[in-house]
């Protein structure tokens, strides 16, 4: 069936390194991508998105990738610190706002 | 500073009774959501609503409804509740028709026994 879902779902790294979390979804009718972060005990927080027409979208330390051959769907994480330190979710909107979110990739960050 | 609160942020009721969350934004938004989370299976759609009177089911819906009177509040009640939905639970509100940035609360933690 239609699903988003993440390829691991334990990610650690060292400080200072980048991290790459990934996605992958099944309905190539999605036109919107998000990536949301969560840390222990709070709601989730949106951190970057990008529309279904482009490829690559950058923020500050974020870049998320989008590969609609495949399907996938990518989260790198530049210089990583401490406090990124969370569980990242993917998730797509196929209706405006129906949004559908995978299980989620915990990253931690050693020092 | 706008906001949206989640209330209460822990709650333990017993099987068959009927609980409400609360969820109140300050931001404005048209649109409002419930969710709940399991360990599993990341965030899942309970109900949302695009505006004051329109409710629209999500991909768990069964055993629960909303009601929206006004913009700020879109109350999540258990008619009945059962074990299976113990679990923990976020409201989040976007803007109008390209609101696709969600802003979530800080979630309701419920036990059901």
């Amino acid at each position: 069936g239609e699903s988003v879902g993440l390829h691991l779902p334990t990610l650690s790294v060292q400080e200072g390194d980048n991290s790459i979390i990934n996605c992958a979804y099944s309905n190539s009718a999605s036109d919107y991508f998000i990536w949301y972060k969560q840390e222990s005990g709070k709601g989730p927080q949106f951190i970057i998105d990008i529309r279904s027409n482009m490829d690559k979208r950058q923020g500050q330390r974020v870049t998320v990738l989008l590969n609609k051959t495949v399907k996938h769907l990518s989260l790198q994480i530049a210089a990583t610190q401490p406090g990124d330190s969370a569980v990242y979710f993917c998730a797509e909107t196929r209706y405006n706002n129906d949004m559908r979110f995978g299980a989620g990739t915990r990253l931690t960050v050693k020092p | 500073d706008a906001e949206i609160t989640q209330s209460p942020r822990h709650k333990i009721t017993e099987t068959g009774r009927q609980v409400t969350l609360a969820c109140h934004q300050t931001w404005n938004h048209n649109n409002m959501f419930w969710y709940r989370q399991d360990l599993g299976h990341g965030l899942r759609l309970i109900h949302y609503s695009y505006g004051v009177q329109d409710t629209n089911k999500g991909e768990v819906s069964d055993g629960y409804s909303v009601s929206r009177s006004n913009t700020e509040d879109l109350p999540l009640t258990l008619e009945s509740a059962a074990s299976s939905q113990t679990s923990v639970y976020f409201c989040a509100s976007s803007e109008g028709e390209t609101g696709y940035e969600q802003y979530f609360g800080p979630g309701t933690r419920l036990t059901v026994t």
